[in-house]
This record gives structure tokens, sequence and C-alpha cells, in this order.
């Protein structure tokens, strides 16, 4: 079985650049999470969906922050414009329910330089 | 932000030995999990420990769970070079799905 897959694996641009992330979670996972890590640090809930629904948005910054799951299956996080602050990884991850007890499986991430 | 912190941040053992990571956190939750982060990759679970149980083994792994006192502990027996990684615990309130993350602990077993 695939795991989670994102692309680009790395990315680096200069600050005020647009920048987008795309995630294909696990087959039949109808719940998707980003996530962001800094360096040294655990990761931190940016959005979650179910199915094509972002059921929490509450920690994803709106005024640069972005994104979509359409058809439920895929997704991509936009950020528009980048800032130097946002360099870290940004991890995806998908369970196959909703609850905590749910494991959830992650992608390797996308490591975002910003210049 | 984070509300669990994992203790200590970095732990150096000779292959072999045991390695022992702990965690804390300040709320009541529904369920523990310990994940598994090397270097360059996504993180992995290992193991789910509930509010109401209080030890869980798997392979080489234990996990206990104090809730009186908010900490769970990670124990890796007879460890090996490549439990070399980062592991992190991560934590659920009642009702809720959210997974809190510490900052984890840095894992290097020396052959």
């Amino acid at each position: 079985e695939a795991g989670v897959v994102q692309s680009p694996r790395y990315k680096i641009i200069e600050k005020k650049q647009p920048v987008a992330f795309w995630c294909n979670p696990i087959s039949g996972h109808n719940t998707l999470y980003w996530y962001l890590q800094n360096l040294g640090q655990g990761p931190e809930l940016l959005i979650r969906y179910e199915n094509e629904e972002a059921v929490d948005d509450s920690q994803l910054p709106k005024d640069r922050f972005s994104a979509e799951r359409l058809k439920g299956v895929d997704s991509t996080l936009k950020i528009q414009p980048a800032e130097l602050g946002d360099s870290a990884v940004y991890l995806c991850a998908s369970s196959s329910g909703a609850t905590s007890t749910d494991t959830q499986y992650f992608g390797p991430g996308t490591r975002l330089t910003v210049l | 932000s984070q509300q669990g912190e994992e203790d200590p941040q970095a732990l150096s053992i000779q292959e072999g030995e045991n390695a022992t990571m702990n965690c804390s956190y300040k709320t009541s939750i529904n369920n523990l999990q310990w994940y598994r982060q090397n270097s360059g990759r996504g993180l992995v679970h290992l193991i789910l420990i509930r509010s109401n149980e209080r030890e869980k083994h798997s392979g080489r792994l234990r996990v206990t769970l104090d809730t009186s006192k908010k900490s769970s502990s990670l124990l890796i027996t007879a460890s090996r070079a490549a439990d070399t990684a980062s592991y992190f615990c991560g934590h659920s309130g009642a009702g809720s799905y959210q997974l809190t993350f510490g900052k984890g602990t840095k894992l290097s077993v020396i052959p």
C-alpha cells in the first residue's frame, strides 16, 4: 500500500513569492491533516479536512495561507506571499477515521526555505 | 501552541542499552500516542495508550501512563542503531480529535 505522498520534497523561494505544496493521502482515507513543523519542534496542526470539508482551520493563518481539497482526495496548501518565518517543514497526514484514536499516517514533508 | 514536553531533549546511548524518554502534558487526555521520526522523514506511529490504561507493550517498546501525574514514558529495550530518531508524544483531550505534540526527544544509539 502506498503511503502519503507529498511534493515537492524541498522548495527554496525568495520572500514575498508564492508557494504551493501538494499531498496525496492514502487511498480511502477521508481525513487529511496539514501540519507545520519548525526545526527542533513537534508538528503543529494547521488544518484538518474530512472529505472535501475543512472542519478545523482555526490555526491556519488565513491572511497568507490557504488550502483546498477538491473532490476529497488530493490537497494543496498555498502560501502567498511567503515570509522568512515560514521556513519550516510542512507535513501532510491522513487517517481512515476522524477520531483521535485513528492512526495518522504522515508523509515525508516538504521542507520550505524562504530567503 | 504545544502543550506537552518530552524529557530529555536529547539522549545518547550505546547499542544494547535501554532508552527511556518521558512526556508530560497539562490537560486531561483521552489518549496519548508515541511517534518516531527519522531524519528528513515523516512521523511513524508507534503505540497508543488510552487514559484508562496504565501500561502497553509492543515488541521492544513499553509505554506507561500516569494520569495523576500527567505523564507518560516510553522505554525502548535492547536498543539498536536503527532506533536513532526523534520520538514525539502526542496527546488528545476528551472529545477532541486533535493531537498536540511536544518538542520530542532526539535519541542517538551508538553502534
